[in-house]
């Protein structure tokens, strides 16, 4: 059963345009949602992460917007540059330092 | 966040053998964590390492397979024994301190097994 659902697999976008992938959870009890992104090599680093108890959160390019009702929230990258050609994950975790739980991951390609 | 020293960060073992992967933080942490990454895949935890004790494997995880040790609050080894081909994967190590801000991954072991 996978708990931390990703879409989409696979996304290109044009430089200077939005990048958008999903996650959708099943866990109410999960509060701490953080998305990592990852290159070729090299292990996941920690973009950006958010709580229940907030809506949205931005930090530069990127934005975290959470929908706790619909158990969704969603990264948007905005001006997406060909260096965030990356994999990005989002994961979620319990209370109290529980490991994380991935999802499958986007693969995103931005063009020129 | 705290910075983690991994090693070796790739290896091609012979089938049969094993390795032991060394996962070395520069601070106190509260929780260690051991994760697979198979090729263009997603991570899957392999176990928590507890400090002191036995670690707590996952679902299709066993001790036999993957022995665990974490004789501190700094430092943790996964061994991948008895290895096949399929073991071939990306192994990472992750930590977490109460109060921190949030998981950090080391950058990972790469292994081949032929």
């Amino acid at each position: 059963q996978q708990q931390v659902k990703q879409s989409p697999q696979s996304l290109i976008v044009q430089k200077g345009g939005i990048s958008i992938i999903n996650c959708a959870y099943e866990n109410t009890a999960f509060d701490y949602f953080p998305w990592y992104q990852q290159f070729p090599g090299k292990g996941p680093a920690l973009l950006i992460a958010i709580r229940p108890d907030v809506s949205e959160k931005k930090e530069g390019r990127f934005t975290i917007s959470f929908n706790k009702s619909a158990k969704q929230f969603s990264l948007h990258i905005m001006d997406s540059q060909p260096g965030d050609s990356a994999t990005y994950f989002c994961a979620a975790s319990l209370k109290g330092n529980t490991p994380l739980v991935f999802g499958k991951g986007t693969r995103l390609s931005v063009i020129a | 966040s705290a910075v983690i020293s991994q090693k070796p960060s790739r290896d091609i073992c012979q089938r049969g053998t094993s390795l032991t992967i060394q996962c070395q933080v520069d601070s106190q942490v509260t929780m260690m964590f051991w994760y697979r990454q198979q090729p263009g895949q997603s991570l899957t935890l392999i176990a928590t390492a507890n400090q002191g004790s036995e670690a707590t494997y996952e679902s299709g995880f066993v001790i036999d397979k993957f022995p665990i040790s974490r004789p501190n609050l700094t430092f943790s080894t996964l061994t991948v024994s008895n290895m096949s081909p399929e073991d071939s994967s990306i192994y990472l190590c992750s930590v977490t301190r109460t109060g921190g801000v949030g998981y950090t991954f080391g950058s990972g072991t790469r292994l081949t097994v032929v």
